[in-house]
């Protein structure tokens, strides 16, 4: 099964930009990689999907590179409110949200 | 649209009694999800309804723990004589779309937390 890793715990300041890093060593050819923000008290919500080379949307960036084992999660210009918990996944057979990385953006 | 609703939000039970936790998903969304949240973790895969396909149970903790899915929309968890290591968050996501596979999203309810005593 694919398998996710990412970084616990980052800190960020306002206005600066967050690359979250996520490895996935074991990815499919089939598998496509996604990212879910949670927010404390409440369910996660859909950021980003990719399956190669950059993905831009009105909130983030996604970046994977040509061999696929990893991706990086871009937030431009963060604010507070970005503060919370980002999850990759590889979707396969099996949800597997792991940890996450909790991240907290201070003033 | 309405979002994926879920009830009660809170429930306090006591120690070996059984509680049933609710799901409506999305309407029209054939795959729906059950997660646990325990403190401060990630996400515990539950179990997972496609349509009209057995369910994938392979995330059930033990035996106290079931679900169904009544006429491909709403859901009950049903966990038996509950144990306090079962409090968590209970959340529940519904996808158009079956599992994999490009524009696939899952659309998480606000959860249920469970407190045993």
């Amino acid at each position: 099964l694919a398998k996710t890793t990412q970084p616990i715990s980052m800190d960020s300041y306002e206005g600066q930009e967050v690359n979250i890093t996520c490895s996935h060593n074991n990815i499919a050819t089939n598998d496509y990689i996604t990212w879910y923000q949670q927010f404390p008290s409440q369910g996660p919500r859909f950021i980003i999907q990719g399956y190669k080379t950059k993905v831009t949307n009105e909130v983030a960036s996604l970046f994977i590179p040509a061999d696929r084992k990893s991706s990086t999660l871009s937030l431009p210009r963060v604010s507070l409110s970005d503060t919370a918990v980002y999850y990759c996944l590889v979707v396969e057979n099996d949800m597997r949200f792991g940890a996450g990385t909790r991240l907290t953006v201070k003033p | 649209g309405a979002g994926v609703s879920q009830s009660p939000s809170n429930k306090v039970t006591e120690k070996g009694k059984d509680v049933e936790l609710r799901c409506d998903p999305i309407s029209g969304h054939t795959a729906l999800y059950w997660y646990r949240q325990s403190l401060g973790q990630g996400l515990e895969f539950l179990i997972y309804f496609q349509g009209n396909s057995a369910p994938d149970k392979s995330g059930l903790p033990s035996d106290r723990f079931s679900a169904e899915r009544t006429g491909g929309s709403v859901s009950t968890l049903t966990i038996q004589r509950t144990q306090q290591e079962d409090s968590a968050v209970y959340l529940c996501a519904s996808s158009l779309t079956p599992r994999g596979g490009p524009s696939y999203e899952q659309y998480f309810g606000p959860g249920t937390r469970l407190t045993v005593t």
